[in-house]
């Protein structure tokens, strides 16, 4: 079982480049989102999807990109990349949206550093 | 403004001590839940609670959830060291996938 994949797991950028974190899960789960943490401030949601085709914007969108067209695949593009953006990123997905019946399951990571 | 405040911070305790979590808003949520994340990991669903008062028990955890829905407690009785890890609360006041984390409380557990 597989779960949510993330890749890639480690990433060093310098400032304006761009990238793709990847994110893949293996459940047929509709819901799909994308968190940032760091150090003393918890998980912050950044975009999240209900379902292929459909996205939103979380807590802390700007400078963040995401679509998707597949229920299995959810990529969050960092459009210029800058400091301000090193963290680490997970994705979650679960059967259902809200946290009444849908437990998140999370990828192990994706610890970004932009120099 | 933090929707899910989370106490203490920080948590460092023997082997055998008990100690109690707290994850408190002024929102009322339909539901809250608990996570557990270890080094390096994603966070793990703990339990969810959803019914005011609920008390929950998985093992030598107890959680509950306040009777007006707005806070919610994590006791770990008998503490090891593998319940050594970061404790998250989160919930969903719209039901509708913007779901919000506490900061979280960092639990060392020592032999």
């Amino acid at each position: 079982n597989a779960g949510v994949t993330q890749t890639p797991k480690f990433q060093v950028l310098k400032t304006g480049q761009s990238m793709t974190l990847q994110c893949a899960q293996d459940m047929n789960h509709e819901y799909m989102s994308w968190y940032r943490q760091d150090p003393g401030m918890g998980l912050r949601l950044i975009h999240y999807s209900v379902g292929a085709g459909i996205t939103d914007q979380g807590e802390v969108p700007n400078g963040y990109n995401v679509s998707r067209s597949t229920t299995e695949d959810f990529p969050l593009r960092l459009l210029s990349a800058a400091p301000s953006q090193t963290s680490v990123y997970f994705c979650a997905s679960s059967k259902d949206r809200g946290t009444k019946t849908g437990e998140l399951f999370f990828g192990e990571g994706s610890r970004l550093t932009v120099l | 403004t933090q929707l899910l405040e989370q106490s203490p911070q920080f948590l460092s305790i023997q082997e055998g001590e008990n100690l109690t979590v707290y994850c408190n808003s002024s929102s009322v949520f339909s539901s809250l839940q608990w996570y557990r994340q270890e080094p390096g990991e994603g966070p793990v669903l703990l339990v969810t609670v959803v019914t005011g008062g609920e008390v929950k028990k998985l093992k030598r955890l107890t959680f509950q959830f306040g009777d007006a829905r707005k806070d919610s407690s994590l006791h770990i009785t008998a503490a090891q060291p593998g319940d050594t890890g970061l404790y998250l609360c989160a919930g969903d006041r719209t039901n509708a996938g913007k779901s919000t984390f506490g900061d979280g409380t960092t639990l060392t557990v020592k032999p």
